[in-house]
């Protein structure tokens, strides 16, 4: 069973619109991390969220972290293609250090 | 500051065989930690090390082990290699346990 499940799996949108990630989980986090990736590079850390309720913006880029740090979103205004990429989202229990569960990913795709 | 650095970037194995590889965290960081990325599984969490000790373990065999130095530097071995374990293998480094991650570029294994 998939502790953090990250929706939708694929997405492949026209440049300039807008997107929801989604990173839902029945378990509470101490943080929740966003991570892109390319491929056969490894995640680039885009924003860390630690507060139930935190808004944390990254120009185009808006993550909210669910009021009880169960579940979290990332919203893209106006894609650009540039924006393609597999998007994670990572969480860390209390008592698990460094240890993070990952989501399955987003592929995401912008079509110019 | 240099970031994650993780050798080789590229191997090529044969089934039986062992590896080893290599990562050096970012400097000040004293928190390593170490995934497995597969198509079909994502990304899996095998191993945390603090202060030269494991302080997590994934579940996974154990042909698969670690170590860090005391120089936060770790390193992972995997022994007795099959087919499906070749993967991307990441390195995560940590200013102390339960901070945020920065990746490396991983190393691509490959098990022929």
């Amino acid at each position: 069973t998939q502790l953090l499940e990250q929706s939708p799996q694929f997405l492949s949108i026209q440049e300039g619109e807008n997107l929801t990630v989604y990173c839902n989980s029945s378990s509470v986090f101490s943080s929740l991390q966003w991570y892109r990736q390319e491929p056969g590079e490894g995640p680039v850390l885009l924003v860390t969220v630690v507060t139930g309720g935190e808004v944390k913006k990254l120009k185009r880029l808006t993550f909210q972290f669910g009021d009880a740090r169960k579940d979290s979103s990332l919203h893209i205004t106006a894609a650009q293609p540039g924006d393609t990429g597999l998007y994670l989202c990572a969480g860390a229990l209390e008592t698990s250090g460094s240890r993070l569960t990952f989501g399955e990913g987003t592929q995401l795709t912008v079509n110019p | 500051k240099a970031g994650v650095t993780q050798t080789p970037r590229y191997l090529i194995k044969t089934r039986g065989q062992q590896v080893t590889l290599s990562c050096s965290p970012i400097s000040g960081h004293r928190s390593v930690s170490w995934y497995q990325q597969t198509p079909g599984q994502g990304l899996q969490f095998l191993f945390e090390y603090f202060s030269e000790t494991q302080r997590n373990k994934g579940n996974f065999p154990g042909r698969f082990s670690g170590r860090q130095f005391s120089n936060s530097r770790s390193e992972m071995n995997v022994s007795t290699l099959e087919l499906g374990d070749s993967a991307l293998y990441l390195c995560a480094s940590s200013w102390y346990r339960g901070f945020e991650a920065f990746f490396g570029q991983g190393t691509r294994l490959t098990v022929v």
